[in-house]
Order: structure tokens, then sequence, then C-alpha cells
């Protein structure tokens, strides 16, 4: 069975930094695509950042510059290193698969980042 | 960056109708579009692919159309574990992949 478990999440300062991370199982961690999506409460999700099998990384533009995915097979896990984090990036962060048609067919249930001072 | 764009934001049907969600992207996006089912303190579900494909254990009362920029989800016969909140999501031009805000489907 394919899974995906996020950890890390929790209450920071703004400008802090977080580490999240995502461990998988149940697939070929190494051949897929991952990626991070945000949904701040009540609102819609967002897409934030992506690796794809061998480490090439993409970025959200309000992000980038901040943010660092990566990935380490051996481990099947991903990661989502935040820093200057601001009261905007106050989220539950998923980590979801990508499938080789693009679309994200295996999420987590999600961990709480909360930016507060 | 393609926007996308659903209606409504809300949608009351009654249990054993017919539901018609909409979903319209700024530039042509193919038929690389995806529709996911989110229900309060879950993880979004995805439910179509590649516009009308259904994924992996969807009921067939879920159906996708459309292609380009004018894209359509129908769910047939609604029960009682379809009232949620729906997203469409284009992955034709990215980064950045780019979700629509979200057309709540409750019961009337």
């Amino acid at each position: 069975e394919v899974q995906v478990v996020e950890s890390g999440g929790g209450l920071v300062q703004p400008g802090g930094s977080l580490r999240l991370s995502c461990e998988a199982s149940g697939f070929t961690f190494s051949s897929y695509n991952m990626h991070w999506v945000r949904q701040a409460t009540g609102r819609g999700l967002e897409w934030v950042s992506g690796i794809g099998p061998a480490g090439d990384t993409f970025y959200s533009g309000s992000v980038k510059g901040r943010f660092t995915i990566s990935r380490e097979n051996a481990k099947n896990s991903l990661y989502l290193q935040m820093n200057s984090l601001r009261v905007g990036d106050t989220a539950v962060y998923y980590c979801a698969r990508a499938t080789y048609e693009g679309d994200f067919d295996h999420w987590g249930q999600g961990t709480l980042v909360t930016v507060s001072s | 960056e393609i926007v996308m764009t659903q209606s409504p934001a809300t949608l009351s049907v009654s249990p054993g109708e017919r539901a018609t969600l909409s979903c319209r992207a700024s530039q042509s996006v193919s038929r690389n579009l995806a529709w996911y089912q989110q229900k309060p303190g879950q993880a979004p579900r995805l439910l179509i692919y590649r516009a009308s494909n259904t994924a992996t254990g969807i009921p067939a009362r879920f159906s996708g159309s459309g292609s380009g920029t004018e894209f359509t989800l129908t769910i047939s016969g609604l029960q009682s574990e379809d009232f949620a909140v729906y997203y469409c999501q284009q992955y034709n031009n990215w980064p950045p992949y780019t979700f629509g805000q979200g057309t709540k489907l409750e019961i009337k």
C-alpha cells in the first residue's frame, strides 16, 4: 500500500525556521516526482515545491529563496527546509506523489505549520 | 502562470440528483487536468486525471470531460459521502502547478 506520512510541523515565530519530513512507503520512491502542497485554514490548495527523481527542484514564487526541497532516496524521504518564515506561511503542508502523467495520486495527512509571535 | 477558475463557488444539490462542476483555465492546458475531492479534516483525494480518466477506486458516478480551457466534473446520483469540496488542477505548464479555488458541494 502506498503511503506518505508528514512530520515536523509546529509553532514557530516569524523569521524562524522549520524542517518538514515526509516518509514514503509501498512504492519505488526514487522513481517519482514528489511535491509539497499547502492549505491555509479555510482556503484552497497551493502548490509549494517539487523535486524530480534526480533532485531537480521547482518552487512557487512565494517561497523561492526561502524554502529548500530535498530528498534522500535511500531513506525514502522527502524534506522541506523552511527559512525566514512569515505569518502567511501558516498552513497545513501536504506531501504528495506525482504520477508520470503529472497529477498527484497519493497525499499524506498533512502537518500543521503555525507562524506566530 | 495559468489561472484556474471554478464555478460555482457553492453548489446545492439534493441526494440522488446530478451535480455539474466547471473549471476554466486562463490558457489551454490540453487535457492535463485533474479533479480532487476534499472532505473536512482530510487530505485531497484524486478523482479524475487527464481530464476524463477515473482514478483507481473511484466510483463510476464520477466522470470528467473537456479539453483546452473548459472542463467539467459530473457526479451522477449524488450520495451523502459526495458532499465535499472539489478542486481542479492543471499540470500542463509548470511550475507552478495551479489549482482552482474550489467548489463546495452541499446538500440541498
